[in-house]
């Protein structure tokens, strides 16, 4: 399974744009890059994935690179309440599932 | 809809006790995993299931047993609790991944063990 790399942390002004990057060099043709964050302890949720196209919806962008080596969430206008754990995660199959490995993600600070 | 839910919130266990952490989802969900987080770090999957009757291990499956009688339940049990086992426990649910749906999982709000 492809092993992504995030920086550890990150600050971002209240109503900015917040780019979150990731490297994800060795990830295969199939696997899906998947976006969850974590809010102080809950559990984590969705934001977004894709898999060679950029993708949008209503809580964020993503930005892959045209090699798949890397890509870029993006939080259009970030609020106080966006501040978390962002993990970037490469999908990858195992036994009977398709699975998603959390590493240690980006601690992002909205800052007022 | 309650989503996911899990039970206890909090525990507090001496080593060698055992207990079952409870986890159930009422989206009709066919799979089910059961994730640790130690402080600072990133989730761990310990066990999943693809549908009632069938489990299967993941990263993280030492000290620990699952099994999935419904669609809905998918306790955790802990046999012998240990110190390293000390962590946030998280269960989720999603759709079958592949055929048209995206592996979007949704999570409970997690138990904190303690096992001194």
């Amino acid at each position: 399974d492809a092993k992504t790399t995030q920086p550890t942390s990150m600050d971002c002004a209240e109503g900015r744009a917040a780019n979150l990057p990731c490297n994800h060099s060795t990830i295969s043709g199939n696997e899906y890059v998947y976006w969850y964050r974590q809010i102080h302890s809950q559990g984590p949720q969705y934001i977004i994935h894709g898999l060679k196209n950029n993708e949008t919806n209503e809580m964020a962008s993503l930005i892959i690179t045209e090699d798949r080596k890397s890509s870029t969430l993006i939080l259009p206008h970030a609020t106080l309440r966006d501040t978390a754990v962002y993990y970037c995660i490469a999908e990858f199959s195992s036994g009977s599932a398709r699975q998603l490995t959390f590493g240690s993600g980006t601690q992002l600070t909205v800052l007022p | 809809n309650a989503g996911v839910t899990q039970t206890p919130k909090f525990r507090i266990l001496k080593i060698g006790q055992s207990m079952t952490l409870q986890c159930t989802q009422d989206m009709n969900h066919n799979y089910m995993y059961w994730y640790r987080q130690d402080p600072g770090m990133g989730l761990k999957l310990i066990y999943y299931s693809v549908g009632a009757g069938i489990t299967d291990k993941g990263e993280v499956p030492n000290g620990y047993n699952v099994s999935r009688s419904t669609t809905e339940d998918f306790p955790l049990r802990l046999e012998l609790a240990a110190p390293s086992q000390t962590s946030v426990y998280f269960c989720a649910s999603s759709y079958s991944p592949g055929r048209g749906n995206y592996n979007e999982q949704f999570f409970g709000p997690g138990t904190r063990l303690t096992v001194l």
